[in-house]
C-alpha cells in the first residue's frame, strides 16, 4: 500500500526566502508525481506534474525534482511572498485505478 | 476553457439524510475522480469513473456511490449520512483513463452533516 509523507507538516519563512519541501513515498512503482497547492477551504491547483521518467520540472519561482529509485521528491521555492501562503500537498499516481495517494501536506506561511 | 466545476458549493444535511453531489469535468475529458478530504485524515480515493462506468473505489462503504452520465459529468451520492461524512469532497478529471495524465480538481462541495 502505497504511503506519502510530507515534511515539514509546517513551515513559517520570512518574506524572500528560499525553501524546500520533502514528500517522500513507499512504493516507486509510480506513473507520476502531482505537486499541489491548497488555500483554507478551496480545491487543488495544480503546480507541478513529473512524469516517472522525468528528473524534475520547472514553473516561474517553482522547481520540483524526482529521485523516484529513492522515493523522494521536492518543491523548490524561489524568493518566496506572501501570497504563496497556503498547503502544499503532493501526490503520487500508481497502481491500476490510476489514482492519486496524497501526503498530509505542508503548510506554509511567509511572512511579510 | 472551463475549468472542473462543483456543485453546490456548500450542503448542509442531518444524520441519516441522503447528499446528492454533483461534478462537471473539463470539456473533452472522461475520466473522473471523487475524493474525500475529512479533517486530520487528508485526503482519500473514493471513486473513479470512466467512460461511463465505475472503475474503481476505495475504502468506503456502500453508501457512498454514484454514477457518470453520457456527457461524463458524475454524481456522488451518500446515502444514511453519518457526522463523520462531514468534509470537503472533490472531483478531478483527466483527459483519460491512461496513466500519464494529470488530474484537475474542482473547487469542492463543503458537505456538513449535523
Amino acid at each position: 500500500k502505497q504511503e506519502v509523507t510530507q515534511i515539514p507538516a509546517a513551515l513559517s519563512v520570512p518574506e524572500g526566502e528560499n525553501l524546500v519541501l520533502n514528500c517522500s513515498f513507499t512504493d516507486s512503482a509510480i506513473y507520476n508525481l502531482q505537486w499541489f497547492r491548497q488555500d483554507p477551504g478551496k480545491g487543488l491547483t495544480s503546480l507541478l506534474l513529473i512524469q516517472s521518467s522525468q528528473r524534475e520540472q520547472t514553473s516561474g519561482r517553482l522547481n520540483a525534482s524526482l529521485d523516484k529509485s529513492s522515493g523522494r521528491s521536492t518543491l523548490y521555492i524561489a524568493a518566496s511572498q506572501p501570497g504563496d501562503s497556503a498547503t502544499y500537498l503532493c501526490a503520487v499516481k500508481g497502481g491500476s485505478n490510476y489514482k492519486l495517494t496524497f501526503g498530509k501536506g505542508t503548510l506554509l506561511t511567509v511572512n511579510p | 476553457e472551463a475549468g472542473v466545476t462543483q456543485s453546490p458549493t456548500h450542503l448542509i444535511k442531518t444524520r441519516g439524510q441522503q447528499a446528492t453531489l454533483r461534478c462537471s469535468p473539463i470539456s473533452g475529458h472522461t475520466s473522473v475522480y471523487w475524493y474525500q478530504q475529512a479533517l486530520g485524515l487528508g485526503l482519500q480515493f473514493l471513486l473513479w469513473y470512466d467512460e461511463g462506468e465505475e472503475r474503481n473505489r476505495g475504502n468506503f462503504p456502500p453508501r457512498f456511490s454514484g454514477r457518470q452520465f453520457p456527457n461524463y459529468s458524475s454524481e456522488l451520492n451518500v446515502n444514511a449520512l453519518e457526522l463523520e461524512d462531514s468534509a470537503l469532497y472533490l472531483c478531478a478529471s483527466s483527459l483519460t483513463s491512461l496513466s500519464i495524465y494529470e488530474q484537475y480538481f474542482g473547487p469542492g462541495t463543503r458537505l456538513t452533516v449535523t
